[in-house]
């Protein structure tokens, strides 16, 4: 069990908006610790998507942004591509276990 | 520009240890903390543990207290995973990345190639 949850799976049409949930508890995402989000293609290693809950490296499209409230976290991809087809790790601090912990990975199909 | 570059593939038999190299370039080595992260096959990411370039101050996951061990070589901007008494799930390929942003939640801004390990009899 991953201390963040997330939705083992969620699909699209293209151009439709999906969204990945992120819950977490008090002692990380509720502590008010910063979230990330990964995506990860087959074979590869993963590349941040959303750094700092909301900000997006250079090069990743505005199609992909990300939002915490509470508990919980989400990232949204608008206008769905083929090539979103992917998976998605959250990620965050928890301090009762005083380390890093990611959620358990979001697979992305696009119908 | 940076690069992680990690060690090729190993097998070895439960029990043994496995030593894994990452040598970083492209970039101050010592101004940013480095991570292990490793994901078991078909599976989701784990944390490992934090390295300080600068001083070799390590912290480990809970998970892995005791037969973990992460060192670093300044002079060549190498790092170094050492995991010993191997078990068959400890088979995963294992990351190195690089910590950006302040505070304990960090993200990871550039991640190695990823190294493969298989434990097997």
């Amino acid at each position: 069990q991953s201390v963040l949850t997330q939705p083992p799976s969620v699909s699209g049409a293209p151009g439709q908006r999906v969204t990945i949930s992120c819950t977490g508890s008090r002692s990380n995402i509720g502590a008010g610790y910063d979230v990330h989000w990964y995506q990860q293609f087959p074979g590869t290693a993963p590349k941040v998507l959303i750094y700092d809950n909301t900000d997006r490296p250079s090069g990743v499209p505005d199609r992909f942004s990300g939002s915490k409230s509470g508990t919980s976290a989400s990232l949204a991809i608008t206008g769905l591509q083929a090539e979103d087809e992917a998976d998605y790790y959250c990620q965050s601090y928890d301090n009762s276990l005083s380390g890093l912990v990611f959620g358990g990975g979001t697979k992305l199909t696009v119908l | 520009q940076v690069q992680l570059v990690q060690s090729g593939a190993e097998v070895k038999k439960p029990g043994a240890s496995v030593k894994i190299s990452c040598k970083a370039s492209g970039y101050t080595f010592i101004s940013y903390f480095m991570y292990w992260v490793r994901q078991a096959p078909g599976q989701g990411l784990e944390w490992m543990g934090i390295i300080n370039p600068s001083d070799g101050d390590t912290t480990y996951s809970q998970r892995f207290q005791g037969r973990l061990t992460m060192t670093r070589v300044t002079s060549t901007g190498t790092l170094y995973m050492d995991l010993s008494s191997l078990r068959s799930d400890d088979t995963a390929v294992y990351y190195c990345a690089r910590g950006r942003g302040s505070g304990s939640a960090q993200s990871f801004d550039y991640w190695g190639q990823g190294t493969l390990v298989t434990v097997s009899s």
